[in-house]
C-alpha cells in the first residue's frame, strides 16, 4: 500500500485566494513525522512545514499551514492568500519510526497553478 | 551551517556508457544519506539510502549502485546506463532523531540525467 498519497496531479487557485492540497498517509507506528516540500520548476526541494504525530496542535509557518486529522491520516496543506510564486509541485512526505525510521517517503505531488 | 553539493547538474549520456554522481554534505556528522530519483513530472522514488561509511540499503532493484566511501561523501554510479535510467537525481541529507522530532530532510540541486 502507498504510503503517502497525494490525490490532486494538478490544482489552480485564484491569487490571492487560499488552497487546499490534500494527503493522506498510511502508518501503524504511533510516531511518525510529517512534512510538505515545494519544488519549482528549478528542481529546488524548498521544505515549508512539519507536523509531529504527537503534536496537538496544527502547525504553522507564515502563509502555511497544515491541517493536521490524525484519525483520518490526513495533512493537508494550506496556503492561504496565494501568489504568483507559489505555482510549484508540492510534495507531501511521512518519516516513520521504528525500523523504518531513516526514510522519508514521498506522495506522487501536487502541481499548482497560481493565476493572475 | 549544513551545505549539500551534488554535481554534474546536467548530464547526456548515451545508452551503455557508466554513470557517476557526487554528491557530499559540509557542516554536520555521521548523515543518513540518500539518493532520489524523479521521473519527468511524477514523484520522488527513494533509490538508495545510507547510515554510515560502507552502509548502503537499496530500495529498487536495477542497475545503479550507490557508495559512501567517507562520512560526507555519497556516490551513485551504473556500468550501463539504460534509456529508463533517465530522469532528476536528487541526493539529500538529514540527522540522525526519532521521526517525530522535527529533522527535515534537506536535498541538494539535482542532477539531469538524459540517457540517448
Amino acid at each position: 500500500a502507498q504510503k503517502i498519497t497525494q490525490t490532486q496531479p494538478g490544482m489552480f487557485v485564484q491569487e490571492k485566494e487560499a488552497v487546499t492540497l490534500d494527503c493522506t498517509y498510511d502508518t501503524s507506528d504511533p510516531s511518525y513525522g510529517l512534512f510538505w516540500y515545494k519544488q519549482p520548476s528549478s528542481g529546488e526541494m524548498i521544505f515549508l512545514i512539519y507536523q509531529g504525530s504527537y503534536d496537538q496542535q496544527n502547525a504553522t509557518e507564515g502563509r502555511y499551514s497544515l491541517n493536521f486529522q490524525k484519525a483520518r491520516k490526513s495533512a493537508n496543506l494550506v496556503i492561504s492568500a496565494s501568489q504568483l510564486g507559489d505555482s510549484a509541485m508540492y510534495f507531501c512526505a511521512m518519516r516513520e519510526s521504528g525500523y523504518n525510521f531513516n526514510k522519508f517517503y514521498f506522495g506522487s505531488g501536487t502541481k499548482l497553478n497560481v493565476k493572475p | 551551517s549544513q551545505t549539500i553539493h551534488q554535481w554534474p547538474a546536467t548530464l547526456v549520456q548515451p545508452v551503455g556508457s557508466p554513470l557517476s554522481l557526487e554528491c557530499t554534505v559540509e557542516g554536520t556528522s555521521n548523515p543518513n544519506l540518500y539518493w532520489y530519483r524523479q521521473a519527468a513530472g511524477r514523484g520522488l522514488q527513494l533509490l538508495f539510502y545510507s547510515i554510515g561509511i560502507d552502509q548502503i540499503s537499496s530500495e529498487v532493484p536495477q542497475n545503479l549502485s550507490a557508495s559512501r566511501p567517507q562520512d560526507r561523501q555519497f556516490i551513485l554510479s551504473s556500468k550501463k546506463l539504460l534509456l529508463s535510467d533517465s530522469g532528476f537525481y536528487l541526493c539529500a541529507w538529514t540527522t540522525y532523531g526519532t521521526a517525530y522530532s522535527g529533522n527535515t530532510i534537506y536535498f541538494g540541486e539535482g542532477s539531469w540525467l538524459t540517457v540517448v
